[in-house]
């Protein structure tokens, strides 16, 4: 069964600081790795993808893929009251069929307090 | 990003009764997922919605129980068959344009 892990949390941070988020998984097959933010209630949306090995930086955010040891983190930057979510990891693996998959971790609530 | 849009966003049902959900993407997506979340925990794919053929069904969900269509590549249905209070969930539609996966609003349901 692949697996991708991430810490539940809570993770609190205050206002201004850098948030950090940790994703391991089990499938070193795997390509493609995703970061989606889900505010309570509300559907999924990406915030960043990351293919390669290295850091990704978009605005706030930075994706950072480490393949040999299969990792993959986001760092956000000076942090917001808006950042508070749950922040899923996503790791692309095979599926049913011939169809490729993602395989979800169990998501790390962020608080960001003013 | 990929324009995707449910309904019903919500619904009440009584156990035995089946619930059909509809989802509508854009243009830009090529491959249609469905999923339940389930409160508190993450996303479970259910199957992927293959246009004018069979679904192909995730381990631990079956054809009969969540029947799915897709009769054209921006529609498709989800059905819950003979729903009990534990299919009681958040049904999500999801599609994937440029390889990048999308997710529409959500559908909540609560079976009684």
């Amino acid at each position: 069964q692949k697996e991708v892990e991430q810490n539940s949390g809570p993770l609190s941070v205050p206002e201004g600081a850098i948030a950090s988020l940790n994703c391991t998984y089990s499938d070193r097959g795997s390509q493609s790795f995703f970061w989606y933010r889900q505010y309570s209630g509300k559907s999924p949306e990406l915030i960043m993808s990351i293919y390669s090995n290295g850091d990704k930086e978009d605005g706030r955010f930075t994706a950072q893929l480490n393949k040999a040891s299969q990792y993959v983190s986001l760092l956000i930057r000076d942090s917001q009251p808006s950042d508070s979510a749950t922040y899923l990891c996503a790791v692309n693996a095979p599926g049913a069929g011939n169809n490729r998959k993602l395989i979800w971790g169990l998501g790390t609530s962020l608080a960001v307090n003013p | 990003s990929a324009v995707i849009s449910q309904k019903p966003s919500r619904d009440i049902c009584q156990r035995g009764t089946s619930l059909t959900i509809q989802c509508q993407v854009d243009s830009q997506v090529t491959m249609m997922f469905w999923y339940r979340q389930q409160p508190g925990q993450s996303l479970t794919l259910i199957a992927t919605a293959n246009q004018g053929s069979e679904a192909t069904y995730e381990s631990g969900f079956v054809i009969d129980k969540f029947p799915i269509s897709r009769p054209n590549l921006t529609f498709s249905t989800l059905t819950v068959s003979n729903m009990s209070p534990e299919d009681s969930s958040i049904y999500l539609c999801s599609g994937t344009a440029r390889e990048t996966q999308y997710f529409g609003p959500g559908t909540r349901l609560l079976v009684l």
